[in-house]
């Protein structure tokens, strides 16, 4: 089965703060995704990453960047974290082909008091 | 543009009844489709995806989604209602060439009653 494992279950951060949060899957999979969850909102797309070094907006990016510098890790970064970003972090990945599902973690519940 | 509609925000069913969850895809290319499954505080578990194969997919759980390409519909069923499948289900689309993101409908709370 995959395993995608995101670092932290539960985070509470400061505003301005620089937060990271961390995502290792051990599929080999080219396709690694940041969502972020909210009531009302559903899952939007943060960023995602289509090989090492590589990446992509998606349709939230701003106040967010990422690093992949190893295929299994995708870090997402909060460059001064706001309140407005309090929120569910989702990491997921995929393989090569559009027509393989993604895998998800168990998600960060980030809180920026 | 692709997009996932899925009718009813909330459903409620009794132990025992029928789970009908409705999705609708609109996609100008021939879709693949995904059905997830949340729980509370957890990530999304994949349930069921169809890939152009058999239009009938039966996925874990005794959850099942029949492909209708007249239809555009991909609806999600379960002949008979657990407790436990209480959750927020999301139906999500992709298609060929996509390196990109699923494209998720807004998710449907399913609250089983006693």
């Amino acid at each position: 089965d995959v395993k995608v494992t995101q670092s932290s279950r539960y985070l509470v951060k400061r505003t301005g703060e620089k937060v990271f949060l961390e995502c290792v899957q051990d599929m080999d999979h080219e396709n690694m995704f940041w969502y972020r969850q909210d009531p009302g909102l559903g899952l939007r797309l943060i960023y995602f990453s289509y090989d090492v070094k590589m990446k992509e907006k998606g349709d939230i990016p701003e106040g967010y960047s990422v690093s992949r510098e190893k295929k299994e890790r995708f870090s997402l970064i909060l460059e001064s974290a706001s309140t407005n970003q309090t929120s569910m972090y989702l990491c997921a990945s995929r393989g090569a082909y559009s027509n393989q599902p993604q895998h998800f973690g168990d998600g960060t519940r980030l809180s920026i008091l | 543009a692709q997009s996932v509609t899925q009718l009813g925000s909330h459903v409620s069913v009794s132990e025992g009844a029928l789970v009908l969850l409705r999705c609708n895809y609109s996609s100008s290319v021939p879709p693949y489709l995904f059905w997830y499954v949340q729980y509370p505080n957890q990530g999304l578990q994949l349930l069921l995806k169809y890939t152009s194969a058999a239009t009938l997919v039966k996925g874990i759980n005794g959850f099942e989604a029949e492909f209708k390409k007249s239809e555009t519909s991909f609806h999600l069923t379960k002949p008979s209602a657990h407790m436990s499948d209480a959750a927020e289900y999301f139906c999500a689309v992709s298609y060929s060439g996509s390196a990109r993101q699923l494209t998720f409908g807004s998710g449907t709370q399913l609250t089983v009653l006693p």
